[in-house]
């Protein structure tokens, strides 16, 4: 069975220094990676994916995120980071749960501050 | 072109009553996928619908329930509700649901109280 794990539940970061948050994943075959963004009383927000090719993946917001297969990491990152970029941050994993169905498994989440 | 409306946003039940809470896909999304939100929880999986069809369910007792008709608009139900049912719920939307490109949407949710 798939599974992730986000080992830390709060991150704290001064505003314009930069920031990582942390995700490693368990699947077997090749992994459909997910960040999602939750900001209060909000939905899931999609950050960026990746699916396959490069290791280095750029989504909305200034976010990147790097795969790392050997590691089996994929860590969330942004150069600088900015107060309103305080949420919660979700990892999750694609995998096929047969029948033609694919279901997202979501890591506990990382609650991200960003200090003026 | 509008996201992911779940309705409605709050709701307060009592212990034992059954709530039904509603979720509109994007247009031509055809995949609607649930999630309970809890702090100790995280985010679970409920169930996938395709083309009104549940595709996949996950680990929750009978008395979660679900449809979806033939616009893709999607329902659940909780019968005999409990404490522990207080979470929010999620809805996510997705073209097919399978493919490589086709990242979930999600809804705003629908805050569950259970008293």
């Amino acid at each position: 069975a798939q599974s992730v794990a986000q080992p830390e539940d709060q991150v704290n970061v001064a505003e314009g220094n930069p920031l990582t948050v942390k995700c490693t994943y368990s699947v077997s075959g090749n992994p459909y990676l997910f960040w999602y963004v939750q900001y209060p009383n909000r939905g899931l927000q999609f950050l960026l994916k990746y699916i396959t090719g490069d290791n280095l993946v750029k989504g909305s917001y200034g976010f990147e995120a790097e795969f790392n297969k050997s590691q089996t990491s994929f860590h969330l990152k942004k150069p600088s980071a900015l107060v309103s970029d305080s949420a919660l941050y979700f990892c999750a994993v694609r995998a096929y749960s047969g029948a033609g169905s694919y279901q997202l498994t979501f890591g506990k989440g990382t609650k991200l501050s960003v200090i003026p | 072109k509008a996201g992911v409306t779940q309705t409605p946003r709050y709701l307060i039940k009592t212990r034992g009553q059954q709530v039904t809470l509603s979720c509109s896909p994007i247009s031509g999304h055809r995949s609607v996928s649930w999630y309970q939100q809890t702090p100790g929880q995280g985010l679970q999986f409920l169930f996938e619908y395709f083309s009104e069809t549940q595709r996949n369910k996950g680990n929750f007792p009978g008395r979660f329930s679900g449809r979806q008709f033939s616009n893709s608009r999607s329902e659940m139900n909780v019968s005999t509700l409990e404490l522990g049912d207080s979470a929010l719920y999620l809805c996510a939307s997705s073209l097919t649901g399978q493919g490589v490109n086709t990242e979930a949407f999600f809804g705003q949710g629908t805050r569950l109280t259970v008293v």
